[in-house]
C-alpha cells in the first residue's frame, strides 16, 4: 500500500541555522514527489516538486530536496532559514493513475 | 490570475444537519480535488472532479458527496453532520489531475465546526 511518512513532527531550528526535513514514501510505481508549506489558517503552497530527471530540486524561498531511489527518500532542505518560514511542512507522493498521499506534516519553529 | 477561492471560509453547524461548501478553481483548470485535514488524521483525499465527472475517490463514508458544474466549479455536500466530519476542507485545482502528476493549487480552505 502507498504510504508517506514524515518522522519528525515537530523541529526547532535557529534563525540562519540549516534545515532538513525528512520524507520517507512507499509506492509501487515512480512516485511524482512534492513538498507544500502550510502557514497557519492557509491553505498550501508548492515549494517544489520531482518528476524525473536530475534528483536534485530546486524550489521557491531557497529551498531545495533531494531524490534518493535507493532510500526511498525526499528530504527537503534550506541552508539558512529565515524566521518567516515557521510553518507547517507536508511531503506528497502521488502516481499515475493514483490519488495523492500526504504525509502527516512536520511543523517548523524558528528561534530568534 | 486569480487563485483558488473557496466560500464560506468559516461555518459553524449542528450535528445531523448538512452543508454545502463551494470552490471556484483557477480559471481554465478542469480538476478539482477535495481533501479533509484534521490534526488527527491529517491531509486525506476525499474526490476528485474532472469536467464534471468524479474520476477518483477517497475512503470516505457516502455522507460525502460532491459534484462539478460545467464552468468546473465545485461543491461538496456533507449530510447528517457529526462532530468528527469538524475539519479544515480544501479545494485544490488543476489542469489535468493530481493522477498526472500535475502541480494543484489550494484555496484557503473552508473551517467547518459541528456542535
Amino acid at each position: 500500500a502507498q504510504s508517506v511518512t514524515q518522522p519528525d513532527i515537530h523541529i526547532t531550528v535557529s534563525e540562519g541555522a540549516s534545515l532538513e526535513l525528512r520524507c520517507n514514501y512507499s509506492y509501487g510505481a515512480t512516485p511524482y514527489l512534492f513538498w507544500y508549506v502550510q502557514s497557519p489558517g492557509q491553505g498550501l503552497q508548492l515549494l517544489l516538486k520531482y518528476f524525473s530527471g536530475d534528483t536534485l530540486v530546486q524550489g521557491i524561498k531557497g529551498f531545495e530536496a533531494e531524490f534518493k531511489r535507493s532510500q526511498s527518500s525526499f528530504n527537503l532542505r534550506k541552508p539558512s532559514v529565515h524566521w518567516s518560514d515557521a510553518a507547517e511542512y507536508f511531503c506528497a507522493v502521488g502516481a499515475r493513475n493514483n490519488d495523492m498521499r500526504f504525509g502527516a506534516g512536520t511543523r517548523l519553529t524558528v528561534k530568534p | 490570475k486569480a487563485g483558488v477561492t473557496q466560500t464560506p471560509r468559516y461555518l459553524i453547524k449542528t450535528r445531523g444537519q448538512q452543508v454545502t461548501l463551494s470552490c471556484s478553481p483557477i480559471s481554465g483548470h478542469r480538476s478539482v480535488s477535495w481533501y479533509q485535514q484534521t490534526p488527527g488524521q491529517g491531509l486525506q483525499f476525499l474526490f476528485e472532479y474532472f469536467s464534471e465527472t468524479q474520476r477518483n475517490k477517497g475512503n470516505f463514508p457516502g455522507r460525502f458527496s460532491g459534484r462539478q458544474f460545467s464552468n468546473s466549479r465545485s461543491e461538496m455536500n456533507v449530510s447528517t453532520l457529526e462532530l468528527g466530519d469538524s475539519a479544515l476542507y480544501l479545494c485544490a485545482s488543476s489542469l489535468a489531475g493530481p493522477a498526472t502528476g500535475d502541480t494543484q493549487y489550494f484555496g484557503p480552505g473552508t473551517r467547518l465546526t459541528v456542535l
